[in-house]
């Protein structure tokens, strides 16, 4: 299985400090996601990263992906409340494969 | 422009009926996905439509099946149900097949009692 595993499971941090958040996976990808998920709610899309690109920005965030180690990297700078939130990486493969998601972390900001 | 809508938003059956889940994708996505949600299991892969044809399944049970009509909007059955099926049933709907972003609804909470 290809699917990501998020580490930590649980952070807790204060609001302005920064939240870095882990993804590994077991195999070979096109490309790798990430989405946040606010409390039962849909998944909102964060960021993509394509397999031949190693960092990205997107406003405060940061992404960076590591093929030689199959892991991406979610950093949220300046952290709000509003971040918390669950936060998730999905991989997918070439062929016929669909999108995997991991088991996410959560995020809980502090005011 | 409208989002992914699903409906009903929640739903409570008995073990041993069935249900049908609605997606209505956005307009002009041609690309279904559905996804269970639990706590334990987290994000499980259910199946995956495009063009009316089922591209990809998951590994669920016979139990679980779907379907894509003309106009790209999706269902989902779910027979016989049991306690386990409990969950937030996720659609998410993209342009084309295997295209990069998935835009998610927000999901079918079922309760089986």
């Amino acid at each position: 299985s290809q699917q990501g595993e998020e580490d930590p499971q649980a952070l807790s941090i204060q609001e302005g400090e920064n939240a870095t958040m882990n993804c590994s996976y077991k195999t070979s990808i096109n490309n790798l996601q990430w989405y946040r998920q606010n409390s039962g709610r849909g998944l909102v899309h964060l960021i993509l990263i394509r397999s031949n690109e190693r960092e990205k920005h997107s406003g405060r965030l940061r992404v960076t992906l590591d093929t030689s180690k199959k892991s991406s990297s979610l950093l949220i700078t300046a952290s709000r409340a509003a971040d918390t939130a669950s936060y998730f990486c999905a991989t997918d493969a070439w062929g016929n494969t669909p999108l995997v998601f991991g088991k996410g972390t959560r995020l809980s900001v502090i005011a | 422009k409208a989002g992914v809508t699903q409906t009903p938003r929640y739903l409570i059956k008995t073990r041993g009926q069935q249900v049908t889940l609605s997606c209505s994708p956005i307009s002009g996505h041609r690309s279904v996905s559905w996804y269970q949600q639990t706590p334990g299991q987290g994000l499980q892969f259910l199946f995956e439509y495009f063009s009316e044809t089922q591209r990809n399944k998951g590994n669920f049970p016979g139990r679980f099946s779907g379907r894509q009509f003309s106009n790209s909007r999706s269902e989902m059955n779910v027979s016989t149900l049991e306690l386990g099926d409990s969950a937030l049933y996720l659609c998410a709907s993209s342009l084309e097949y295997r295209d990069t972003e998935a835009f998610f609804g927000q999901g079918t909470r079922l309760t089986v009692v």
